[in-house]
């Protein structure tokens, strides 16, 4: 069955400093993996995944299967960066499993 | 903003009583799911469809129905027999099939049993 693992429910970060939010999966297959976020008042909105292998908004992700892992980073926060981020994968049934959650502050 | 739409936005529900959330959207997508978002426990998937007059249950479906009768609608039910119903429901859809990559969310129904 798959799995993800958000360990940090809150994180707070101050403005100008690198903010990395942590996602461990299990899954026996190749899965495919997402960030989604939540900004306060918004609906919860696709910010990247893996496959595409982007940068949305200065945040990028990197799969690494070895340590089974999809860490979302980026080197400078900002204050909108403030929301509730999920990590999610999908397996072969097309189903998506979300992780927790970790709602980030960013400290002005 | 159309897309997917629910409603109503709050509700209140008496113990014992049924109560039905609605879920419509207007993207033409064949599936549809319905989450339940509770503090600290992330999103957990309740009932899903791919496809119309057809559903199959998620990881926490006891005390839940759904119907798909309609491609672009896809209600919720609520029944007594769901022993802690107090909870942010999400309703959320994707094209389907090989255009599964992102889901789109609704805004929510956040329903609280008195």
């Amino acid at each position: 069955a798959q799995r993800v693992t958000q360990p940090e429910k809150l994180l707070s970060v101050f403005k100008g400093a690198p903010v990395e939010l942590k996602c461990n999966y299990s899954y026996s297959g190749s899965p495919e993996l997402f960030w989604y976020v939540q900004y306060s008042r918004q609906r919860l909105q696709l910010l990247l995944r893996h496959i595409s292998r982007e940068s949305i908004k200065g945040f990028t992700a990197d799969l690494n299967k070895g340590e089974t892992s999809f860490h979302l980073k980026k080197p400078f926060a900002q204050e909108e960066d403030s929301a509730m981020y999920y990590c999610a994968t999908r397996g072969g049934n097309e189903k998506l499993t979300f992780g927790t959650g970790t709602r980030l502050t960013i400290i002005p | 903003d159309g897309g997917i739409t629910q409603s109503p936005k709050y509700l209140f529900r008496k113990e014992g009583q049924n109560v039905t959330l609605s879920c419509e959207q207007n993207l033409n997508h064949d599936a549809m799911y319905w989450y339940r978002q509770d503090p600290g426990q992330g999103l957990r998937l309740i009932y899903y469809s791919q496809i119309v007059n057809d559903f199959q249950k998620g990881d926490i479906a006891e005390g839940y129905s759904v119907s798909r009768e309609k491609k672009e609608s896809f209600p919720l039910t609520v029944t007594s027999a769901q022993k802690n119903p107090t909870a942010f429901y999400l309703c959320a859809s994707n094209p389907g099939g090989a255009g599964t990559d992102t889901q789109y969310f609704g805004p929510g129904t956040r329903l609280t049993v008195l």
